[in-house]
């Protein structure tokens, strides 16, 4: 099993709608999770955290269920500008060494008008 | 005003060349660090260096060799080009190398191709 996987989609949805898409974990030791947003050719950027309680910011909530080790996000609303892939990040701790962050290979979203 | 600016943007070499990429952070960050991501789109961490020292260095062949000038300046030069080295190369910086994750600053990437 991947220590990280996700979906890599692509999801294609219409504008306004609500899509969400999950990422699995393997190692129960993993405390830090994140999500980053990577345009197309373009670098990876950090999108929001992952609380235990879930999070919101605007349009997005981040939510964490380590039960089944696995964290999602949710786009409500959607627009065009989300068309992006999402990239799960996990880690053991806060305060972690590079090497021991792995990055999910990510799920393409698309939204069309 | 880029912030983690590398050079070059695209790469196109043959196979059995060496080539080098630039990267610089005008953030006044400590940690320094090269991706790589490969057609799967995974991101794998290769080389890290705080303040001009390795601090990572990952299971790389020792065909790649980063060099750090100074702690605003990680390089990474690529002797005997293979094809299996064509990817994305990304730079990255943070403040230090225990808060990366809530605090990288990637570089647009490098796009290699060998062929």
């Amino acid at each position: 099993r991947k220590e990280v996987e996700q979906d890599p989609g692509p999801f294609n949805v219409p504008e306004g709608a609500t899509v969400a898409f999950n990422c699995t974990y393997s190692n129960s030791a993993s405390q830090s999770f994140f999500w980053y947003r990577q345009d197309c050719r373009k670098e990876p950027k950090l999108l929001m955290s992952v609380y235990s309680s879930g999070n919101e910011d605007g349009r997005f909530t981040a939510q964490l269920n380590r039960a089944s080790q696995y964290i999602s996000l949710l786009i409500r609303d959607s627009k065009l500008s989300d068309s992006a892939t999402y990239l799960c990040v996990v880690t053991p701790g806060g305060y972690s060494s590079a090497s021991k962050i792995i990055f999910g290979s990510g799920t393409r979203l698309s939204i069309r008008p | 005003d880029t912030a983690v600016s590398q050079t070059p943007k695209y790469l196109v070499t043959q196979m059995g060349n060496d080539k080098s990429i630039k990267c610089e952070q005008n953030l006044g960050h400590d940690t320094m660090y090269w991706y790589k991501q490969d057609s799967k789109k995974f991101l794998k961490i290769m080389f890290s260096y705080n303040n001009k020292e390795l601090i990572i260095n990952e299971t790389v062949p020792n065909r790649f060799s980063p060099k750090s000038p100074d702690k605003a300046h990680l390089n990474l030069h690529i002797n005997s080009l293979e094809l299996g080295d064509s990817a994305v190369y990304f730079c990255a910086s943070s403040q230090d190398t225990m808060r990366g994750i809530y605090g990288y600053t990637f570089g647009s990437g490098t796009r290699l191709t060998v062929v």
